[in-house]
């Protein structure tokens, strides 16, 4: 079955460490895009991908750092320099339809990143 | 920039009866997409329903359909013959039409318990 896949599921992370979140799709979609969602919010864009080898910032790209370099797989790193990473991320893909918009997004399961 | 707004925090409904959930936004934008997706308690993310905003007919999926009126900005979702698999934040979000469109812009969510 084709999906996105998530993981870990729950992740912990150390003061001044960088945490690594993989996010891997088999549905053949051009774009991936990764989320963040605090409680209470809706889903806040971090990084996103409409090709490999490219990503551009969202709206909250600071403290995080991606890769593409492969059209399956979109890994994020949360670096230390993010100060507040505690909460749940998800990470989602897209086709790319007619005129090159992107089709809506489907989701993975997500990651549970909490401070120790 | 837009902005979408989901003014019910929290909803419920009677199990087999119909609710409304309600989002409005802002754009400056003609064409465009607007969704609805559900959030269960697996915290997966499902799209419900979409939207284009040059269709004037009110898109449905079996038990959901929506309200869309573009002159008001509006954008609500009804679901009839509400079931317990019903129960779940429920997002709205916006995306713009056109190429190299890749960003939805998420309301903060409606928590609806189906209440047997």
């Amino acid at each position: 079955d084709g999906g996105i896949t998530q993981s870990p599921k729950y992740l912990f992370r150390k003061e001044g460490q960088n945490v690594t979140l993989s996010c891997e799709q088999n549905l053949n979609h051009d774009a991936m895009y990764w989320y963040r969602q605090d409680p209470g919010q809706g889903l806040r864009l971090i990084y996103y991908s409409q090709i490999v080898n490219d990503f551009q910032k969202g709206d909250i790209a600071e403290g995080y750092s991606v890769s593409r370099e492969k059209k399956e797989s979109f890994p994020l790193t949360v670096t230390s320099a993010q100060k507040n990473p505690t909460a749940f991320y998800l990470c989602a893909s897209s086709i790319r339809g007619l005129q090159g918009s992107n089709q809506p997004q489907h989701f993975g399961d997500g990651t549970r990143l909490s401070i120790l | 920039a837009q902005t979408v707004t989901q003014s019910q925090p929290e909803m419920s409904v009677q199990e087999a009866e119909t609710v409304t959930l309600s989002c409005t936004y802002d754009t400056s934008e003609s064409n465009y997409y607007l969704f609805w997706y559900k959030q269960p308690p697996s915290r997966q993310m499902i799209l419900v329903i979409r939207q284009e905003a040059y269709k004037q007919q009110n898109a449905t999926e079996n038990r959901f359909s929506v309200n869309f009126q573009k002159a008001a900005k509006s954008f609500s979702l009804k679901i009839s013959d509400s079931q317990l698999g019903d129960t779940a934040m429920y997002f709205c979000a916006f995306m713009k039409s056109g190429a190299g469109s890749y960003q939805l812009t998420f309301g903060k969510g409606t928590k609806l318990s189906v209440i047997p």
